[in-house]
């Protein structure tokens, strides 16, 4: 069974902080990794992508995967409020099919 | 880029009636296409891989003949569900894979089923 795990959280950070968000895998096959934003009440949207071992940035997101640990997480920094969401780590092996985890609560206190 | 959109964004209908929901890749070509359910405070449930020219693939528990599903071009997948019943009330997001090599899938905004 091809497994993607995530704290549910919440995970409750101050306003201006790094907000940490892990992910783990169970197919060492995996080849694209992705992390999705999801508001209460509103579908996923797609914010990072990465695909090769080391740090991927976009603005205040840094996205890390380690294929030898099977680990790859997302780092918000300075976080604002409108980042509380659910956060959505993705994994696709290859084929078709993208495992979703269960995401993590993301609560940004002003 | 990469927008996907759906219709009807929300529909409220009665009992043992059918409803069709459309879900559009606006600026891509999509072979692939996802069908998801996601109720209040759980996660997304996928509940069938569409793709173009044959038939949708569908997970385990999920009656083909109640959720039908129709991949009839390169930026369209439809969803009907037959026979809806109130505990079909929930949350229908579809999503577009986009074929560059990477498997990144685009979300439509969902529809929102409602069933009296």
């Amino acid at each position: 069974q091809k497994e993607v795990e995530q704290n549910s959280g919440p995970l409750s950070v101050p306003e201006g902080a790094i907000a940490s968000l892990n992910c783990t895998y169970s197919d060492r096959g995996s080849q694209s990794f992705f992390w999705y934003r999801q508001y209460s009440g509103k579908s996923p949207e797609l914010i990072m992508s990465i695909y090769s071992n080391g740090d991927k940035e976009d603005g205040r997101f840094t996205a890390q995967l380690n294929k030898a640990s099977q680990y790859v997480s997302l780092l918000i920094r300075d976080s604002q409020p409108s980042d509380s969401a659910t956060y959505l780590c993705a994994v696709n092996t290859g084929g078709f099919k993208t495992i979703f985890g269960a995401g993590t609560r993301l609560f940004v206190k002003a | 880029g990469a927008v996907v959109s759906q219709h009807p964004s929300w529909v409220i209908c009665k009992s043992g009636t059918s409803v069709k929901i459309e879900c559009r890749s606006l600026d891509f070509q999509a072979t692939t296409m996802f069908w998801y359910r996601q109720f209040p405070k759980q996660s997304l449930m996928l509940m069938a891989t569409s793709n173009e020219g044959s038939k949708a693939t569908y997970e385990q528990g999920v009656e083909k003949d109640k959720f039908l599903i129709n991949h009839a071009s390169l930026t369209l997948s439809t969803l009907t569900v037959t026979s809806a019943h109130p505990e079909d009330s929930s949350f229908y997001i579809c999503s577009a894979r986009r074929d560059r090599g990477h498997e990144e899938q685009f979300f439509g905004p969902g529809t929102r089923l409602t069933v009296l």
